[in-house]
């Protein structure tokens, strides 16, 4: 079983609507989540991290983490054609000073068009 | 703030030919990583260095690959001899004190032919 699943897509979305991508992964300690927005042929950028239980929002993006489903979800409000990317899951057993690696999903491809 | 610098973004050799990469971390983060990402999925990790120590190698396939990070700042990463399936995205990433964020440099896309 793989640490971190995600649906490799692609989704397809409108301008303007909701986008939403999950993620799961497979140990229970996991502490840390991540959600990074890789645009082709460039590197992952971190749009998102959380914590704890329940949602985090910044601007038109939410992460959701339910720990006990060990379930990960990133929405994305309004979407705009620019947000058209790779979005990639990562998780890390560890928090804070505590070392640990982090595990990748595949990424699910996102587009949205006008 | 500057971010992660890596070089060359290109490179392209032969198979069993030579090659190294270079990464300089965000100043002030003693935990540097070394991903590489094939075409299609995502990040795997290579190494993690904590300063100029090595948390984490189990990924790393040391008969052909080796990294270093000499006085705890930058590192390269180095194939010998490479192999058509060593073609990838090689990404170093920096993460800051008491932090498991890690951040990006642009990458190098290898091309064994």
């Amino acid at each position: 079983q793989k640490e971190v699943e995600q649906n490799s897509g692609p989704l397809s979305v409108p301008e303007g609507a909701i986008a939403s991508l999950n993620c799961t992964y497979s140990d229970r300690v996991s502490q840390s989540f991540f959600w990074y927005r890789q645009y082709s042929g460039k590197s992952p950028e971190l749009i998102m991290s959380i914590y704890s239980n329940g949602d985090k929002e910044d601007g038109r993006f939410t992460a959701q983490l339910n720990k006990a489903s060990q379930y990960v979800s990133l929405l994305i409000r309004d979407s705009q054609p620019s947000d058209s990317a790779t979005y990639l899951c990562a998780v890390n057993r560890k928090r804070g000073s505590t070392l640990g690696r982090l595990y990748f999903g595949r990424g699910t491809q996102l587009t949205v068009w006008p | 703030e500057a971010g992660v610098a890596q070089s060359p973004r290109y490179k392209i050799i032969e198979k069993r030919q030579s090659v190294a990469f270079w990464c300089n971390p965000i100043s002030g983060h003693a935990t540097l990583y070394w991903y590489q990402q094939i075409l299609g999925q995502g990040p795997k990790l290579l190494i993690q260095f904590q300063n100029n120590g090595v948390v984490d190698d189990s990924q790393l396939p040391k008969d052909r690959f080796s990294a270093e990070r000499l006085k705890g700042v930058d590192s390269t990463l180095k194939i010998q001899p490479a192999k058509l399936e060593d073609s990838a995205m090689y990404l170093c990433a920096s993460s800051p004190p008491g932090s498991t964020e890690a951040f990006f440099g642009q990458g190098t896309r290898l091309t064994v032919v």
